[in-house]
């Protein structure tokens, strides 16, 4: 049963364009969502987390939406730049669960110039 | 601070065979967690050890196994390897875990299954 649903699988962006990655969870346990940038042949990294009681947070470039009553959550990356060419993952736990987190299937960004 | 180290980075095993994998986690941090990540199948939670006790397992095989030292150093083990097991593993620390605690993943070890 996959838990976070995350789309689209890839998007191309254009240098200076919005990136937008959604993703939508069933689980109404969760309560940290944070997103992880992954390049080749590294490890995911935290880029932002946001917790339900917030509708948005902004890091930089980086802005996260979060709808609760539709279960569902976005990355938004302003001002998209060639060096923000990655995977990113949305990810959810469950506070109670300890460090497990459930992760998106990943979307394949592509910023061209 | 030196980030979250695994070894070896690559490794090559044939199928039958076990292996055994490293992490050193961030200085401080308690809590290791081991993900799978694979094309088919993502970023799979395999378990989480905090204070040398296993807290958390995710839907694996027992094939799959881990412990945690007395430093926070922790290793898994693969035994009975299958085709399917190859992918990239994962470690993550972080101070506690749970909670708002940010996890830290190092990059991975490549395991490949002949």
């Amino acid at each position: 049963q996959q838990q976070v649903k995350q789309s689209p699988q890839s998007l191309i962006v254009q240098k200076g364009g919005i990136s937008i990655i959604n993703c939508a969870y069933e689980n109404t346990a969760f309560d940290y969502f944070p997103w992880y940038q992954q390049f080749p042949g590294k490890g995911p990294a935290l880029l932002i987390a946001i917790r339900p009681d917030v509708s948005e947070k902004k890091e930089g470039r980086f802005t996260i939406s979060f709808n609760k009553s539709a279960k569902q959550f976005s990355l938004h990356i302003m001002d998209s730049q060639p060096g923000d060419s990655a995977t990113y993952f949305c990810a959810a736990r469950v506070t109670g669960t300890a460090s497990k987190l459930t992760f998106g299937t990943g979307t394949r960004l592509q910023v061209t110039l | 601070k030196a980030g979250v180290t695994q070894t070896p980075r690559y490794l090559i095993k044939t199928r039958g065979q076990q292996v055994t994998l490293s992490c050193s986690p961030i200085s401080g941090h308690r809590s290791v967690s081991w993900y799978q990540q694979t094309p088919g199948q993502g970023l799979q939670f395999l378990f989480e050890y905090f204070s040398e006790t296993q807290r958390n397992k995710g839907n694996f095989p027992g094939r799959f196994s881990g412990r945690q030292f007395s430093n926070s150093r922790s290793e898994m083990n693969v035994s009975t390897l299958e085709l399917g097991d190859s992918a990239l593993y994962l470690c993550a620390s972080s101070l506690e875990g749970g909670g708002q605690s940010t996890q830290y993943f190092g990059p991975g070890t490549r395991l490949t299954v002949l």
